[in-house]
């Protein structure tokens, strides 16, 4: 088994500021995601990443700068906070493989104020 | 373009009973996987079955099966002996085979289970 960490838990930032997430997993796993949860809006993909070094952009890049320059390691920023906004980032890891099942991290809850 | 959608926000049942909760997809992909997940209240996510859109039998683990329609580009989830702790959100996700990092998720069922 293993585990995916996500650093803070909670975050508080304000308008304007940049703002970064990390994660860390221990599968061994060479994929990576960032995902974006709304309330009512499901998961949205900002970024993955296939391999360490290798970035790839989702659906909601825009706004966000992604970073995996380990293996075990993929983080987020977001470039300039919105004013109130507020989400959940899951950062997220599976194999190389399409019929594989991806393993969830447990969040960083985002406020802006 | 590839979609994943789930109609039912929110159902409601009485426990020990069974739920089935709807998902429809598009892809244009001859060989696709589809996935259902649970988000429990603390926010965890977690796998709980897969459909290879290759094999036609429904695949079933513990009391969670899967109701698979391919012409109908469906799978539903069905919980049998529904349990408390069976209320959560879930998902329902797709991978193409051809872009297997392009995990699509909808927008999830809420699903509430009384006593």
């Amino acid at each position: 088994g293993g585990i995916i960490t996500q650093t803070p838990k909670f975050l508080i930032g304000q308008e304007g500021q940049k703002l970064t997430l990390k994660c860390q997993q221990n599968f061994n796993h060479d994929t990576m995601y960032w995902y974006r949860q709304d309330s009512g809006k499901g998961l949205r993909l900002i970024y993955y990443s296939i391999t360490e070094n290798d970035l790839q952009k989702g659906d909601l890049s825009e706004g966000y700068d992604a970073s995996r320059e380990k293996k075990s390691s993929f983080s987020l920023t977001v470039t300039s906070a919105q004013k109130n906004e507020m989400a959940v980032f899951l950062c997220a890891s599976s194999i190389v493989q399409s019929n594989t099942e991806v393993f969830f991290g447990k969040g960083t809850r985002l406020t802006v104020v | 373009a590839q979609k994943v959608t789930q109609t039912q926000t929110s159902i409601s049942v009485v426990e020990k009973t069974t739920v089935t909760m709807d998902c429809v997809y598009e892809t244009r992909d001859s060989s696709y996987f589809l996935f259902w997940y649970k988000q429990t209240a603390s926010g965890e996510i977690v796998f709980l079955i897969r459909q290879d859109s290759y094999k036609k039998e429904n695949a079933t683990v513990g009391h969670y099966s899967l109701n698979f329609q391919k012409p109908k580009s469906s799978i539903g989830l069905i919980i049998t002996a529904t349990q408390i702790e069976d209320s959560a959100v879930y998902f329902c996700a797709m991978s193409p085979d051809t872009n297997a990092y392009k995990v699509i998720f909808g927008k999830g069922t809420h699903l509430h289970v009384l006593p």
